[in-house]
C-alpha cells in the first residue's frame, strides 16, 4: 500500500498570512499520462470532507484561488496564499493512483 | 446539483451487521464510481472500498475483505455498504463519496455505534 505522510500535524496561522502543508508519498504518484494522482481535502469542523485540489494542482469547482497545489512524484504541497478564518479544519492529502486509496494523517489548521 | 443522502444513525451490538445506504440525485448514477470512507472518533479518513455502479464491480481494502460488501440498485440510484461481524472499533462515521476528478460530492455521513 502507498503510505502518505503529512507535515506538520498542526499549523497555527494568522489571518492574512500564507500557510503551507506538505504531503509525501512512499511511491511516485506520477502516472504515464503526466498527471499526479494526488488530491487534497478539507474537513471543516462538524462537516463532511470537501474536495479542494485534484490531480495534484487542479482546483475543484468553487474553491477559492488562494488555494493551490504543487508538486510531482512523491512530494506535494498545498499552499494557502492568505489564510481566512473559514479555512480552519483538518486538511488531508490522498493518493488516487492505486487501490487501496490512502489518506495522509491530516494537518489541523487553526487560527492563532 | 449532485447530492448524496445517506441513511440515519445506527446502534448495533458486537457481531451484528449494519447496512448503510447512499441515495444519489442530480447526476447520472451509473456514470461515476462511488467510494466508501470511514472516520473513527477523533481519527483520520480511511478508504474502505468502491463500486462501479455501471458494472457492479467492486474493490475493497484488504483489512475489510470478507466483512464489507458494497452494492448498488441502479433503479433507485442508491449504493449500499454492509459491514458484518461488527466490533467496537468499527464505531465510526461512514461516508459515501462520488468519484469525479477526486471525490467531489460527499454524503452527510452515517454514524454507526457498536456497543454491547
Amino acid at each position: 500500500d502507498i503510505v502518505m505522510t503529512q507535515t506538520p500535524l498542526s499549523l497555527p496561522v494568522t489571518p492574512g498570512e500564507p500557510a503551507s502543508i506538505s504531503c509525501r508519498s512512499s511511491q511516485s504518484l506520477l502516472y504515464s499520462n503526466g498527471y499526479n494522482f494526488l488530491d487534497w481535502y478539507l474537513q471543516k469542523p462538524g462537516q463532511s470532507p470537501q474536495l479542494l485540489i485534484y490531480l495534484g494542482s487542479n482546483r475543484a469547482s468553487g474553491v477559492p484561488d488562494r488555494f493551490s497545489g504543487r508538486g510531482s512524484g512523491t512530494d506535494f504541497t498545498l499552499k494557502i496564499s492568505r489564510v481566512e478564518a473559514e479555512d480552519v479544519g483538518i486538511y488531508y492529502c490522498m493518493q488516487a493512483l492505486q487501490t487501496p486509496l490512502t489518506f495522509g494523517g491530516g494537518t489541523r489548521v487553526m487560527i492563532k | 446539483q449532485a447530492q448524496l443522502v445517506q441513511s440515519g444513525a445506527e446502534v448495533k451490538k458486537p457481531g451484528a451487521s449494519v447496512k448503510v445506504s447512499c441515495r444519489a440525485s442530480g447526476y447520472t448514477f451509473t456514470g461515476h464510481f462511488m467510494h466508501w470512507v470511514r472516520q473513527a472518533p477523533g481519527q483520520g479518513l480511511e478508504w474502505m472500498g468502491r463500486i462501479n455502479p455501471n458494472s457492479g464491480g467492486t474493490d475493497y481494502v484488504q483489512k475489510f475483505q470478507g466483512r464489507v460488501t458494497v452494492t448498488r440498485d441502479t433503479s433507485i440510484s442508491t449504493s449500499y455498504m454492509e459491514l458484518s461481524r461488527l466490533r467496537s472499533d468499527d464505531t465510526a462515521v461512514y461516508y459515501c463519496a462520488r468519484d469525479s476528478h477526486g471525490m467531489d460530492v460527499w454524503g452527510q455521513g452515517t454514524a454507526v455505534t457498536v456497543s454491547s
